[in-house]
């Protein structure tokens, strides 16, 4: 059974200071690992799809990086705006080619 | 683009009544996808739909949930009887194809069953 593991549950930074988040995972034969922001009340949010080992995707600051077990998102010089909950989740192809398996989240709180 | 919209926000109702939940995709996505969060645990699949066909459905808890989409458009999700353990939000999300452009979800449905 594919398994997602988010650490840590919860993050307290300060502004401007960086830090990253893990996603551990697994799966037979992953097709694509994702992250997701989620704000209170809404739906997740797609920020980054990585495929393949050694794969980085980037977008302001945020950035993704995946190894063969795990991921990480690394949060450079983060601001009050980007507290919110990060998921990872994961689609192993297959007979479940649509479906996502999800960690439980990462609570980010970024204090000013 | 408008995105995926989710009817009702809210849903409070009692154990043994029925419950269905709206989901409009995006217009043109073909895959449509139901997901739930129960409290404290992650969100799960419960099924994936590609056009009006039901393409997995194994996340689906029981047989009182029965998804429908209506000539590959909006989706219907019912719930009879609903159970107390059925409380959570329930999440929609379309795609155009498989996740190559990540799924975009909908807010979501609060159900609590009382």
């Amino acid at each position: 059974e594919d398994q997602v593991t988010q650490s840590p549950e919860a993050l307290r930074l300060q502004e401007g200071e960086s830090s990253s988040l893990n996603c551990s995972y697994t799966v037979s034969g992953l097709r694509g690992l994702f992250w997701y922001r989620q704000d209170p009340g809404k739906g997740p949010e797609f920020l980054f799809t990585l495929y393949s080992a050694g794969e980085e995707k980037e977008k302001e600051r945020l950035k993704a990086t995946l190894t063969k077990k795990e991921s990480f998102l690394h949060i450079t010089a983060p601001k009050p705006e980007d507290s919110a909950t990060y998921l990872c989740a994961v689609n192993a192809g297959g007979t479940s080619y649509g479906k996502l398996t999800f960690g439980q989240g990462t609570i980010l709180t970024v204090h000013p | 683009e408008a995105g995926v919209t989710q009817f009702p926000s809210h849903s409070v109702i009692e154990k043994g009544q029925t419950v269905t939940l709206r989901c409009d995709p995006i217009s043109g996505h073909d895959n449509l996808y139901w997901y739930r969060r129960v409290m404290g645990k992650e969100i799960k699949f419960l099924l994936h739909f590609v056009k009006e066909s039901k393409q997995d459905e194994s996340g689906m808890p029981n047989n009182r949930f029965l998804a429908e989409r209506t000539g590959g458009t909006y989706s219907t999700l019912k719930v009879q009887p609903a159970e107390l353990e059925d409380s959570g939000v329930y999440f929609c999300a379309s795609s155009r194809g498989l996740f190559f452009d990540g799924y975009t979800f909908g807010s979501g449905t609060r159900l609590t069953v009382v």
